[in-house]
């Protein structure tokens, strides 16, 4: 079965600077999507950033950009430039259409804090 | 993209009644996913309700305590049966609308038992 591993349960930086949040997964699987999500106090999932396994090129999003290590099974965020409104629960997520349909298993969570 | 109307958003619920928590989707969807979370603790999968079939249950969550309805290809309701004060939870439905699309969830429902 696969499994989706976040090692810091929190983490804090200060506005304005850069953090990354870690993600560890393990399939044996070849095709399979990671995502990484945001859940704020109101509960909302919202989508950070996505990576299919099949492109080599990190995903970038605005702020977010991601280093996916395929061989390493790792896939770290880093969000640049912290903003206050990126405090919330970060979660790694993992998909394959191969054995698990379209189910998503998640990491356990990173709390973020931004410091003004 | 798929926008999903969750309800109701929170509720406050006498032990051994029962809730049912209703997610409607603007488009049609093959399959809905039914997921629960914990106080601090990550996302679990409930469910997944397939239109036309009974949901397929992962280890640990049975029918008789979370029955799922799924009556047509933009709604599903979860129950929460029996409730007691483990139940407390956030539940949340969820749709992937494409294979290479991300996944969309629903506001989410807060669930506490008293």
């Amino acid at each position: 079965a696969q499994t989706v591993t976040q090692s810091q349960p929190e983490m804090s930086v200060q506005e304005a600077e850069t953090v990354t949040l870690s993600c560890t997964y393990d399939t044996s699987e070849s095709d399979y999507y990671l995502f990484w999500y945001k859940q704020p106090p109101s509960r909302q999932m919202i989508l950070v950033i996505r990576q299919e396994a099949y492109k080599q090129q990190n995903a970038t999003e605005n702020r977010f950009s991601v280093n996916f290590q395929k061989a390493a099974k790792s896939f770290s965020l880093k969000i640049s430039d912290s903003q206050l409104g990126d405090a919330a629960m970060y979660f790694c997520a993992y998909r394959s259409e191969e054995t698990s349909g379209s189910r998503l298993t998640f990491g356990e969570g990173t709390q973020l804090t931004v410091n003004p | 993209s798929a926008v999903i109307s969750q309800k109701p958003s929170r509720d406050i619920c006498q032990r051994g009644t029962s809730l049912t928590i209703q997610c409607q989707v603007d488009s049609q969807v093959t399959m809905m996913f039914w997921y629960r979370q914990q106080p601090g603790q990550s996302l679990t999968l409930i469910a997944t309700a397939n239109q036309g079939s009974e949901a397929t249950y992962e280890s640990g969550f049975v029918i008789d305590k979370f029955p799922i309805s799924r009556p047509n290809l933009t709604f599903s309701t979860l129950t929460v049966s029996n409730m007691s004060p483990e139940d407390s939870s956030i539940y949340l439905c969820s749709v992937v609308p494409g294979k290479n699309t991300e996944a969309f969830f629903g506001q989410g429902t807060r669930l506490t038992v008293v």
